[in-house]
This record gives C-alpha cells, sequence and structure tokens, in this order.
C-alpha cells in the first residue's frame, strides 16, 4: 500500500507565524513518531502516540510544539510562534509495532 | 539514556568496491535493535538492515552485512560491490525493546556521508 505521506514538502514561515505540519501514516499502523533533523544531524526524537494517546512527547523542545492525532490516523505536529532555530526537516515515521518504523519523506521548515 | 556516535562524518569508495561505516553505541540494557538507516538526497529515510541484540549471528541483506560486537558496543555497516545508487548518508539508530508490545523511538547517530567514484 501507500507509504507514509507528509505536507507540505517545504514551508516557509516568517518569524513569529505559527505552522501545521501533516503526517498520513501507513493505514493500520497504530505507531505514530515525530523526529526533528537539523542540517547535517541525525533525526531527534520529538513525540510518539499510540493510536490516539501521546504516550511520550519528552524530545518537544519546548511549549510552542504541540501534537496531536484525534482519532488515531492523521497527526500535525503544530509550532507557535516560530523561531529560528526551529527551521529543520520534520520526519514522521509509522509503525505496527514491534515492527520497523516507516518514514515519509518530511517537512523542511525554514523561518527567516 | 542511549547514545549512539558515527565518528566518521565522510567516507567515498570507488565503484564495485567494498567499505565499511563505523558505528559505536552506549547502554545500559541487554536487548535492543540496532539499525542501519539510508537517507539519499530525497530525504526518505530507508531501512538497509537490522540487527536484534540477542542474536550472535549477524545480519545480512544482499550487498550489505554487519558485523556486531555486542561486547564492544560497536556495530559496523559493510557495503560490497558498491554501486552509484549507494551515495547517500547513512545513520546508525538504536532501540529499546519495549516488552509491553509497544514501540520504542531510535536515537541515531550524526550520520555519515558515503559517496561513490565512477
Amino acid at each position: 500500500g501507500a507509504g507514509v505521506s507528509q505536507s507540505p514538502r517545504y514551508k516557509v514561515a516568517k518569524r513569529g507565524q505559527d505552522v501545521a505540519l501533516r503526517c498520513d501514516p501507513i493505514s493500520g499502523h497504530v505507531s505514530l513518531f515525530w523526529y526533528q533533523q537539523a542540517l547535517g544531524q541525525g533525526p531527534e526524537f520529538l513525540t510518539y502516540f499510540q493510536n490516539e494517546a501521546q504516550l511520550d512527547k519528552s524530545g518537544l523542545p519546548s511549549d510552542r510544539f504541540f501534537a496531536e492525532r484525534p482519532e488515531g490516523s492523521v497527526s500535525t505536529l503544530k509550532i507557535q510562534r516560530t523561531q529560528q532555530e526551529d527551521s529543520a526537516v520534520y520526519l514522521c515515521a509509522s509503525s505496527a509495532p514491534p515492527y520497523e518504523q516507516y518514514f515519509g519523506p518530511g517537512t523542511r521548515l525554514t523561518v527567516t | 539514556a542511549q547514545t549512539v556516535t558515527q565518528s566518521q562524518p565522510e567516507m567515498s569508495v570507488q565503484e564495485a568496491e567494498t567499505v565499511t561505516l563505523s558505528c559505536t553505541y552506549d547502554t545500559s540494557e541487554s536487548d535492543y535493535y540496532l539499525f542501519w538507516y539510508k537517507q539519499p538526497p530525497s530525504r526518505q529515510m530507508i531501512l538497509v538492515i537490522r540487527q536484534e541484540a540477542y542474536k550472535q549471528q549477524n545480519a545480512t541483506e544482499n550487498r550489505f552485512s554487519v558485523n556486531f560486537q555486542k561486547a564492544a558496543k560497536s556495530f559496523s555497516l559493510k557495503i560490497s560491490d558498491s554501486q552509484l545508487g549507494d551515495a547517500a548518508m547513512y545513520f546508525c539508530a538504536y532501540r529499546s525493546v519495549n516488552n509491553m508490545g509497544a514501540n520504542s523511538k531510535l536515537t541515531f547517530g550524526k550520520g555519515i556521508t558515503l559517496s561513490v567514484r565512477p
């Protein structure tokens, strides 16, 4: 079936704007992860959902970051009052535990 | 907390030759998973190979194999018969085993950029 999709692929935001990044996981995958990847670095964990429950949000860097998955399928990562340090690629991954995580193509966020 | 270290930022290999990418990790857990992921310029993270820590046999997938040394906490990736399409960033990653059936986050190294010379 279709893989993990993310939209938009690219987002440019002015400092202070709010942004919303969408992730469509593989159908039937109960686990969903968000990662942040700075330029030239490895991805870093942000948050984890199992169905609609957010079980781990320890990686969210500030209270400006908020994620939701209200119906246990599509997830949205929201960043309020964006700052330049938020510029990164945001990756979403889904899995049917305990198996591998499948990644989407990511959203490249640039804050100017 | 677990850490993953990839100390080589870049490597280059001649097409058809063999190259080994290094990775070390630190953990106090006895059971876990280790992975190598490939990330081409398209940014799509692709799983290359997986190793379960309880298995002594090294994993292999076609031209890709690992050298897993549990006591040394070392997990290197060998790519044989390198092809132009192997050029990408490669990330080593660690995942805990969750006995509750849930999933666990991946902890990644900083990655290594592999270039393949024609």
